[in-house]
């Protein structure tokens, strides 16, 4: 079974500033995704960022970037330039890219996620 | 286009009781997916539907079960409830898949938030 960890209950950075958050997870699959997903405070989950394992370069949106070391089994997310608009929890997850034919085909849109790390911004 | 809308978006219920949760997904989208999400347990998915059949579940007991319509407006239903049911039930719903390798992005509704006294 897969699993996600995230080591950090919480974080905080000052604007402007820049800060990672941490994340490594746990598979025998080879082919899958990793997300990153931010919830704001009684606001809906919205996605960051996203890599798909087979890629080796690290995915970009913005100011964030992610460091994506398929060995060690990491995928930490920087943030660069805080704003207060940043300041949320924080999910990373896994969804495995695998295709199975009872599925038709496709593949599962199953996300396994982890305990998420909540970020504060300082003014 | 209107985003995942999901209703009610709170609901107070008590021990025993059950009831229903409703999600509309993005117009186009056949894939609707549940999740439970508490302070103790975190993120955990429920099932997943494409096209009216339930292709993927989680390790939740029998009380809890979903479908899919035709319209691919999706309902989740919690029988007898328990006060460990208290949480913020999350819908995400994504576009069809095809047997190309593609990506679809999941977008999550606002959730409908359980309570259980």
């Amino acid at each position: 079974a897969q699993t996600v960890t995230q080591s950090q209950p919480e974080m905080s950075v000052q604007e402007a500033e820049t800060v990672t958050l941490s994340c490594t997870y746990d598979t025998s699959e080879s082919d899958y995704y990793l997300f990153w997903y931010k919830q704001p405070p009684s606001r809906q989950m919205i996605l960051v960022i996203r890599q798909e394992a087979y890629k080796q370069q690290n995915a970009t949106e913005n100011r964030f970037s992610v460091n994506f070391q398929k060995a060690a089994k990491s995928f930490s997310l920087k943030i660069s330039d805080s704003q207060l608009g940043d300041a949320a929890m924080y999910f990373c997850a896994y969804r495995s890219a695998l295709r199975y034919p009872m599925n038709y085909g496709g593949a599962t849109n199953k996300l396994i996620f982890g305990t998420g790390t909540l970020l504060a911004v300082q003014p | 286009k209107a985003g995942v809308t999901q209703t009610p978006r709170y609901l107070i219920k008590t021990r025993g009781q059950q009831v229903t949760l409703s999600c509309s997904p993005i117009s186009g989208h056949r894939s609707v997916s549940w999740y439970q999400q508490t302070p103790g347990q975190g993120l955990q998915f429920l099932f997943e539907y494409f096209s009216e059949t339930q292709r993927n579940k989680g390790n939740f007991p029998g009380r809890f079960s979903g479908r899919q319509f035709s319209n691919s407006r999706s309902e989740m239903n919690v029988s007898t409830l328990e006060l460990g049911d208290s949480a913020l039930y999350l819908c995400a719903s994504s576009a069809d898949w095809t047997l190309r390798r593609s990506y679809n992005e999941q977008f999550f509704g606002p959730g409908t938030r359980l309570t259980v006294l």
